[in-house]
């Protein structure tokens, strides 16, 4: 697609509810990242495929994150037992290609995010 | 670990003002800086990426320095506009695995929100 679509926008959800949250990358983009940002943080790093690995997981808060990748091309970021810290901004971002082994430069570019509250 | 920061944390200035937003780091072993604009409840706007090897990228009345020795960069915007307002991050990406911390993520400030008044 012409950029980094997310969905659904908004979710609000109970606590204790699973939810999935969808990042389509702009096509051909191997690399995809996921970030959060809480209300009046900064940009907190989650996880980074390439392609449909995942490299580096290091951010992910604990073992209710999980997020997969099919096909080089659509991940799901989902939460199990959501809790009420869970809350924030789940943005999305896609490069053409990143290994850490080149020196190859590609930006980021970032999709609008998911809003998600959970009460 | 690659730190990033940005100063200041806010800035009110008059219409037609240039402004001049500051980002240090604290690893200069970086690939690439990015600044991006954000608008509140929206996502990221892609601004400028300067290249470790590059000095300077220019687009429109925005124009990113870099410093990569010194750990710095600069966005200055020229004759600033109410529709500026908004909050500017400056993102740098690690050079490679072991030295950055991480596997080429971007690190982020924590920003700078502006406003323009008329």
């Amino acid at each position: 697609g012409a950029g980094v679509s997310q969905s659904p926008s908004n979710k609000v959800t109970e606590k204790g509810k699973d939810v999935e949250l969808r990042c389509d990358p702009i096509s051909g983009h191997t690399a995809l990242y996921w970030y959060r940002q809480s209300l009046g943080q900064g940009l907190e790093f989650l996880i980074y495929f390439q392609g449909n690995s995942a490299p580096d997981k290091s951010g992910l808060p604990s073992d209710r994150f999980s997020a997969e990748r099919t096909g080089g091309s659509v991940s799901t970021l989902t939460i199990q037992r959501t809790q009420q810290e869970d809350s924030a901004v789940y943005l999305c971002a896609s490069s053409l290609f990143d290994t850490g082994l080149t020196r190859l430069n590609y930006g980021y570019t970032f999709g609008s995010g998911t809003r998600l509250t959970v009460v | 670990k690659q730190e990033v920061t940005q100063i200041p944390a806010a800035l009110s200035v008059p219409e037609g003002e240039n402004l001049v937003l500051n980002c240090s780091f604290t690893d200069s072993a970086i690939y690439n800086l990015q600044w991006f604009r954000q608008d509140p409840g929206k996502g990221l706007t892609s601004l400028l990426l300067i290249q470790s090897s590059q000095r300077e990228q220019t687009s429109g009345r925005l124009n990113a320095s870099l410093d990569k020795s010194s750990g710095r960069s600069t966005l200055y915007i020229a004759a600033s506009q109410p529709g500026d307002s908004a909050t500017y991050l400056c993102a740098v990406k690690g050079d490679g695995p072991l030295r950055s911390g991480g596997y080429n993520k971007l690190i982020f400030g924590a920003g700078t929100r502006l406003a323009v008044h008329p």
